[in-house]
């Protein structure tokens, strides 16, 4: 059984780059998070699908970031015009939800570490 | 809005028992749990508890009190590999209700 997995686990780039991360759930879970965390600080959700829609997101998300989750299954965040303030460990998780009061435990990937120079 | 309190840092030694506070303030509640986050990796489900009381799987125990808001990990037999972050998380009810909010974490640091 294969746990959720991140990709690239390391980006660097350059500040007003493009940079995409990501993210396949557990198989047959349904619902994928995004998080941020950066150093010393729990990690700061982000937004939520449940199946291929986005039904939450943040303030944090401001307009340069963009997540999709086209099939219901992995799913892509897009931060455009990096600024060195992005740099932090953007996480993903993913959960079985069986309704709104089910324990629903949220299981993470490893993670990306996105610097920005 | 969400307020979640834990200590920055704790040190004990190897084979004790420590605990882990942390007080919560949510407009609504649904839940908490604990996460283990060693340096670098992703955060690792510990324990879940939505009703008062206590909650034991094996060393690892955490106990809630929704009335006072505020809950407890408890690791007993202390191992050095348990040195690691401990992260207190809130689940809310209502709108927004599958997001976790989350404190800045207890870094604890076990000592031979």
């Amino acid at each position: 059984d294969t746990g959720v997995s991140q990709d690239p686990r390391h980006k660097i780039t350059k500040r007003g780059q493009n940079v995409t991360f990501r993210c396949d759930p557990i198989s047959e879970h349904n619902r994928l998070y995004w998080y941020r965390q950066t150093l010393g600080q729990g990690p700061e959700f982000l937004t939520y699908f449940q199946n291929e829609a986005q039904l939450e997101k943040s303030r944090l998300l401001s307009d340069r970031f963009s997540a999709e989750r086209p099939k219901g299954s992995f799913s892509t965040l897009e931060i455009q015009r990096t600024e060195q303030g992005d740099s932090a460990m953007y996480l993903c998780a993913s959960s079985l939800g069986q309704g709104a009061s089910s324990t629903d435990t949220q299981y993470f990937g490893p993670g990306t570490r996105l610097t920005v120079l | 809005g969400q307020n979640i309190d834990q200590p920055t840092e704790m040190t004990a030694t190897e084979g004790a028992i420590v605990q882990i506070n942390c007080t919560y303030q949510t407009s609504g509640f649904n839940g908490l749990f604990w996460y283990q986050q060693h340096a670098g990796e992703a955060p690792t489900f510990l324990s879940y508890n939505v009703l008062d009381g206590l909650e034991e799987k094996g060393r690892f125990s955490s106990f809630l009190s929704r009335s006072k808001g505020y809950s407890y990990l408890l690791l007993k037999e202390l191992q050095m590999k348990d040195s690691a972050s401990y992260l207190c998380a809130v689940k809310n009810s209502g709108a927004g209700s599958y997001q976790l909010t989350f404190g800045k974490g207890t870094k604890l640091s076990v000592i031979p």
